[in-house]
């Protein structure tokens, strides 16, 4: 079966520093990986999406995620965080039927 | 935008009492989905379907159901809504595609808040 763990519930960044999202997920097969931002009171909106192309995969808004097998996992970053990148972050999975399962989410706030 | 719309988009309503969620595309999508968004777990699958009137249970589905009777709208019932179906509700379509991922990628609408006083 499937499943996505996010390490973090809570990531504080200062505008302007680096930002890490850390994800690992649990597959038996070659999974899709997926994430996800919701700003508050917002849907959510497609970031970036690893379909076994290239490991390094880029997405919107700047922001990068890598996909490494030998460690299962699939970290969000981004070199520089602006303040419109406060929302809440979903890494994602899929299963061979396509459907998703969610990770539990991960807030990040950005400081002036 | 994949032309997702949902109405209502808030609803307050009594417990015991019977409510329809509707979810209407434009774009003629096969796979459509309907998950709940609540603190702390995420979004949770509900009901999918995969064409008109084919539907199939996710992990949540106890006291839900859903109707497909046309490709452009899903419907999503609580026959008797609980205070434990209070959250908020999306909907998400996946494109047909011809590669084996293409349609695990899914776009959500704006969703619904549902209140269960």
């Amino acid at each position: 079966a499937q499943s996505v763990t996010q390490l973090d519930s809570h990531v504080s960044v200062s505008e302007g520093t680096p930002v890490l999202l850390r994800c690992n997920y649990s597959s038996s097969y070659s999974p899709s990986l997926f994430w996800y931002v919701q700003h508050p009171n917002k849907g959510l909106q497609l970031l970036l999406k690893y379909t076994s192309a290239a490991t390094l995969v880029k997405g919107i808004n700047g922001f990068e995620a890598e996909f490494k097998k030998s460690e299962t996992s699939f970290h969000l970053t981004k070199p520089s965080a602006h303040m419109s990148d406060a929302a809440e972050y979903f890494c994602v999975v899929s299963d061979q039927g396509g459907k998703l399962i969610f990770g539990q989410g991960t807030e990040l706030s950005v400081k002036p | 935008d994949a032309g997702i719309t949902q109405s209502p988009r808030h609803k307050v309503t009594e417990t015991g009492t019977p409510v329809t969620l509707r979810c209407h595309q434009t774009e003629n999508h096969r796979y459509m989905y309907w998950y709940r968004q609540d603190p702390g777990h995420g979004l949770r699958l509900i009901h999918y379907s995969y064409g008109v009137k084919d539907t199939d249970k996710g992990e949540v589905s106890d006291g839900y159901s859903v109707s497909r009777s046309k490709t452009e709208d899903f419907l999503l019932t609580l026959e008797s809504a609980t205070s434990s179906q209070t959250s908020v509700y999306f909907c998400a379509i996946s494109f047909t595609g011809t590669g084996e991922k293409d349609f695990h990628e899914q776009y959500f609408g704006p969703g619904t808040r549902l209140t269960v006083t």
